[in-house]
């Protein structure tokens, strides 16, 4: 009963360097999201997918790019990590039914320095 | 665009006791929907309860109920007979109708159950 998983629960990048986060889920979702969630704020989302070979920008998509190659796995890059983008990540998935509640991964908390 | 307004960054309870979180919200659609997700320290998000704006009946779930108001555009989150386990971060969240990717959160509450 995995649902939604995320590797790694945690990282510290220097600045400059590079990243993939890991998202999959086994629940044969069409829909996935990447969230962040700085101190203090709610998840803002970064891009989303509605299927495998479609994504799309969210609200904060600048400095990260995915891609769905699979409906089970949506990798979220950080090319030129930036200490703004220090946060808690979260992945999140669920059906293709109108306005059904998201399922979470338990989130990747980088750090960059 | 939506906006979600949290207004208790921390609460604060006794076991057993009854408490209520508060949201609003701002929008110029008529029919979308409303969730409450709890995030304890685990850092998993848990949907509590949600609520479709077109129902008038106020969603429940066990010990945890709302009060939706539309005209007023408040969504708030009664916890009865509070447990320690209740002890997390709540987030109220907006999505519109039939717009999936669009689900927006507000900053959260911290409710800290004592016992």
């Amino acid at each position: 009963n995995a649902g939604v998983t995320q590797t790694p629960k945690f990282r510290i990048l220097k600045i400059g360097q590079s990243m993939t986060l890991q998202c999959t889920q086994d629940m044969n979702h069409n829909y996935m999201y990447w969230y962040r969630q700085d101190p203090g704020m709610g998840l803002k989302l970064i891009y989303y997918s509605v299927g495998a070979g479609i994504t799309d920008k969210g609200e904060v998509p600048n400095g990260y790019n995915v891609s769905r190659s699979t409906t089970e796995d949506f990798p979220l890059r950080l090319e030129l990590a930036a200490p703004s983008q220090t946060s808690v990540y979260f992945c999140a998935s669920n059906t293709d039914s109108l306005n059904t509640e998201a399922f979470f991964g338990q989130g990747t908390r980088l750090t960059v320095v | 665009a939506q906006t979600v307004t949290q207004s208790q960054p921390e609460m604060s309870v006794q076991e057993a006791e009854t408490v209520t979180l508060s949201c609003t919200y701002d929008t110029s659609e008529s029919n979308y929907y409303l969730f409450w997700y709890k995030q304890p320290p685990s850092r998993q998000m848990i949907l509590v309860i949600r609520q479709e704006a077109y129902k008038q009946q106020n969603a429940t779930e066990n010990r945890f109920s709302v009060n939706f108001q539309k005209a007023a555009k408040s969504f708030s989150l009664k916890i009865s007979d509070s447990q320690l386990g209740d002890t997390a971060m709540y987030f109220c969240a907006f999505m519109k109708h039939a717009v999936n990717n669009d689900m927006r959160f507000g900053a959260g509450t911290r409710l800290t159950v004592k016992p």
